[in-house]
């Protein structure tokens, strides 16, 4: 069965630092789509970024990028120069005809 | 205007009622799905279907209903509320071809007393 853990329940950063957010995955699909998702206090899912499982490079968007470890099965999303309006819950998630979402991390980002 | 539309975005009602949370998407995307989530447990399928005529059972569907009435619209029912029901619901679509991601409504917040 398919599975994403996200083992961190809250960070803390500092603005205008970097900041990884853990996402380990489990599937037995030969080829599987990663992906990361914000939800501000205002409740709305925001799709930030993707990463395909035969990617050669790890996908970058802006000031997000993933860490992509395909031996590890880990995908792990870096955001860096952190803003205050990055504060939210982040989702990864493992997306194929049906996607499963990890429990989240709350990201705090502090002045 | 929102690609993907929930109705209502708020609801209050008590246990035992009909409810039903409505879903349309002007995406043109095949795929639709339903999920609610609950603090600490991320979001979980509820419902999905490809096209018109195919309805799935996610993880959590007990005490749960759909209807696809048109590629644009799929709805949610409660047959009969129960407070443990009480979550944000999600309505999303998705493409039929490749792995993208999905694009979500804004949620309703549904609660039962």
């Amino acid at each position: 069965a398919q599975k994403i853990t996200q083992t961190q329940p809250g960070m803390f950063v500092q603005e205008k630092e970097a900041v990884t957010l853990d996402c380990t995955y489990d599937t037995s699909d030969p080829s599987y789509g990663l992906f990361w998702y914000k939800q501000p206090s205002s409740g709305e899912m925001i799709f930030l970024i993707y990463q395909g499982s035969y990617d050669q490079q790890n996908a970058t968007e802006g000031r997000y990028s993933l860490n992509f470890q395909k031996a590890r099965k880990s995908a792990n999303l870096v955001i860096s120069a952190s803003q205050l309006g990055d504060s939210a819950m982040y989702f990864c998630a493992n997306g194929g005809f049906k996607t499963i979402f990890g429990a989240g991390t709350r990201l705090f980002v502090k002045a | 205007d929102a690609d993907v539309t929930q109705t209502p975005r708020n609801r209050i009602t008590k246990t035992g009622k009909r409810i039903m949370l409505e879903c349309s998407q002007t995406k043109g995307h095949d795929r639709m799905y339903w999920y609610r989530q609950d603090p600490g447990l991320g979001l979980r399928l509820i419902y999905y279907s490809f096209d018109v005529k195919d309805i799935n059972k996610g993880e959590i569907s007990d005490g749960y209903s759909v209807s696809r009435q048109a590629q644009a619209k799929f709805s949610l029912s409660l047959e009969s509320a129960i407070p443990n029901q009480t979550a944000l619901y999600f309505c999303a679509t998705g493409p039929s071809t490749g792995i993208q991601p999905q694009h979500f409504g804004d949620g309703t917040r549904l609660s039962i007393l």
